[in-house]
């Protein structure tokens, strides 16, 4: 059974960054497309970035731009996000999430398999 | 970037109700939207993708309709374990954006 298994929660000081992993356990990476979704405490869900399957780019949303980058490994089966310069205001649960095609030869996306989720702690 | 506007933002119904969450683009968006459940402390779960299909094995008590700009999500008879928080997400165009959610409880 295929997971996507991420790594512990980190505790981070602010201006620091932080590198979340997600491993995909019992499949390859090369059949998802990775995307990193994150929650702050009793808020709502805020999409980070990911691979564009169509051109194999990377696509940030416009406020994570010059802070973080994605990347993976595929010889480990594994996703990274990492974020830097860290503030208090990015204390949140950080998912990865596969992107998929939902509809033969039709756009319709969404993300249909998640990881457990990494709490990320940024305090002083 | 779209905005996507849910509606309300809890509701506490009785087991066996008809429960509708609504959702909202303030762009048109044909299909492109996607409706997930989240319990505490877990991953979201996808339910419904392009505005009606429903995801392998949800069960048929959850439907979607909608099109253009409005959206809804049915629950047709609330059972106890439909107790989460659910999300509607857009994927016409990125960034990908969702609801602010919508949290489900039982009176």
């Amino acid at each position: 059974q295929v997971q996507l298994v991420q790594s512990e929660a980190e505790v981070k000081k602010p201006g620091a960054s932080v590198k979340v992993s997600c491993k995909v356990s019992g499949g390859s990476l090369t059949e998802f497309s990775m995307h990193w979704v994150r929650q702050a405490p009793g808020k709502g869900l805020e999409w980070i970035g990911g691979l564009d399957p169509e051109d194999g780019e990377t696509l940030y949303a416009e406020e994570f731009q010059g802070r973080v980058i994605l990347t993976e490994d595929t010889s480990t089966d594994t996703a990274f996000m990492e974020l830097s310069n860290l503030r208090s205001e990015d204390t949140a649960v950080y998912f990865c999430a596969n992107l998929r095609d939902m509809v033969i030869n039709r756009p319709f996306q969404a993300f249909d398999f998640w990881g457990q989720g990494t709490m990320v702690i940024v305090s002083s | 970037d779209l905005q996507m506007t849910q509606s309300p933002s809890s509701l506490s119904a009785s087991v066996g109700d008809r429960v509708t969450i609504t959702c909202r683009a303030s762009l048109t968006i044909g299909t492109y939207l996607n409706w997930y459940q989240q319990k505490p402390g877990k991953a979201p779960k996808l339910l419904i993708y392009a505005a009606s299909t429903l995801q392998s094995g949800v069960p048929s008590r959850f439907s979607g309709r909608g099109s253009g700009t409005d959206f809804t999500l049915t629950i047709s008879s609330l059972r106890p374990e439909d107790v989460a928080t659910y999300f509607c997400q857009h994927s016409f165009s990125t960034p990908f954006t969702f609801g602010g959610g919508t949290k489900v409880e039982i009176k």
